[in-house]
């Protein structure tokens, strides 16, 4: 089936610690997004990347980093320099043949304990 | 100024009720536009795009007013099942779609 494998769903997060949260699309989409949402908040963008090898940091782009090595992975990383990283993490990409509509993945809670 | 910004509600109304949402944009140069479906705790969920000469889609209607940068939902004969937060979706200078905070939704028997 296409679509977007967000991974791990759910991850626990020592502080001081850097994770990675995982994306993968199938869709053959050439952009890719990475949204925070906090409980009871909209999306805010933290990276986008519009073709492989290029990227441009969201509203919220510090304490995150990202690589675009291949079309369909858009791995993000959450550094220990974000200091309040416990959020719902969305992947997302789109692609002009499909109006730049976005598809998101199933998303991944990350807890800081 | 917020570039999207929606009434977060929540809006309480009883099954078979007809309920509209506004959300207005501050970029009038923008050219996208969607609603999008969020249940709780799950990912948005694409529910339909925004024509200028605005869209249907069975008891969903959606509108675009560019004189007035707003965009408009509206559900009839509302069903337990539409309970849920609706996102509205405006493309940034940024290429990339901006969301608004949501608007909340509950249905009630």
């Amino acid at each position: 089936d296409g679509g977007i494998t967000q991974s791990p769903k759910y991850l626990f997060r020592k502080e001081g610690q850097n994770v990675t949260l995982s994306c993968e699309q199938n869709l053959n989409h050439d952009a890719m997004y990475w949204y925070r949402q906090d409980p009871g908040q909209g999306l805010r963008l933290i990276y986008y990347s519009q073709i492989v090898n290029d990227f441009q940091k969201g509203d919220i782009a510090e304490g995150y980093s990202v690589s675009r090595e291949k079309k369909e992975s858009f791995p993000l990383t959450v550094t220990s320099a974000q200091k309040n990283p416990t959020a719902f993490y969305l992947c997302a990409s789109s692609t002009i043949a499909s109006g730049n509509t976005i598809y998101f993945g199933e998303g991944s809670w990350l807890t800081v304990v | 100024r917020k570039e999207v910004e929606q009434d977060p509600g929540p809006f309480n109304v009883p099954e078979g009720a007809t309920v509209a949402f506004n959300c207005t944009y501050s970029n009038s140069a923008s050219q996208s536009f969607f609603w999008y479906r969020q249940d709780c705790r799950k990912e948005p969920k694409l529910l339909m795009s925004v024509y200028s000469s605005g869209n249907e889609d069975g008891r969903f209607t959606a509108q675009l007013n560019r004189a007035s940068q707003y965009i408009s939902l509206l559900i009839r004969d509302s069903k337990l099942s539409d309970s849920a937060t609706y996102l509205c979706v405006v493309n940034s200078v940024r290429r990339a779609l901006t969301f608004g905070s949501g608007t909340r939704l509950q249905v009630q028997p």
